[in-house]
């Protein structure tokens, strides 16, 4: 089955303590990105990755850390979170560019205490 | 710079009826795209619909369709014939940059609009 997952699906955690969020597709998308999600502020976006070794910022990167090793896999990293990083976390991928839809993963809820 | 505006946090529309929900972008790209997904409460994200900058009529899928209005930079989602099963979040999103040359690295996505289904 086509997806993307993410893990883990729930999170909690405590100031400074790093966590590493993991996503992976299994349909050989060129693109990826991180997204969060909160009240009254839609979803925002953090990183992206349109290709293998090539990451770019989102418009809240702050915080947050990405790397892109291998084609399927796109792990997000808190290496100091706080407790204004608490929010629905998701992946997503696409093919390609502009006019491909994105499949997003089930999301993450971090708490951040 | 970009922008994606949903004015509507909350709607209400009776079951069988048809409901608009409301969408504005601000872009200075000529190649973009504009998608719109849905959340129910379990908190999945769902693929809706897409329309192309390029796109010369309104995408339609199923009943749902987006009426395109490119001078007024409006991208408004029609469902049509509601369902009580439609009852969720909605949000409007864009991706900018050409096809060709592999762009749409950024996608920004409005405040959501919160549709409620009464029977």
């Amino acid at each position: 089955e086509a997806q993307v997952t993410q893990n883990p699906r729930y999170l909690i955690t405590v100031t400074g303590k790093k966590l590493t969020v993991t996503c992976s597709q299994n349909m050989n998308h060129e693109y990826m990105s991180w997204y969060r999600q909160d009240p009254g502020l839609g979803l925002r976006q953090i990183y992206y990755s349109m290709n293998v070794e090539a990451t770019d910022k989102g418009d809240v990167p702050e915080g947050y850390k990405v790397s892109r090793k291998e084609k399927r896999n796109f792990p997000l990293i808190l290496e100091s979170p706080s407790p204004n990083q608490t929010s629905l976390y998701f992946c997503a991928s696409s093919l390609g560019s502009t006019g491909e839809k994105l499949f997003f993963g089930s999301g993450t809820q971090l708490s951040v205490l | 710079a970009q922008k994606i505006t949903q004015t509507q946090p909350g709607m209400f529309v009776q079951e069988k009826e048809a409901v608009t929900l409301d969408c504005t972008y601000d872009t200075s790209d000529q190649s973009y795209g504009l998608f719109w997904y849905k959340q129910p409460s379990s908190g999945e994200m769902i693929f809706l619909i897409y329309q192309g900058s390029y796109d010369e009529q309104n995408a339609t899928e199923g009943r749902y369709s987006l009426n395109f209005q490119k001078a007024r930079k409006s991208a408004n989602l029609v469902i049509s014939a509601s369902q009580l099963g439609d009852s969720a979040m909605y949000f409007c999103a864009m991706r900018e940059g050409s096809v060709i040359y592999n762009q749409g690295g950024k996608l920004i996505f409005g405040q959501g609009t919160e549709l409620s289904v009464k029977p």
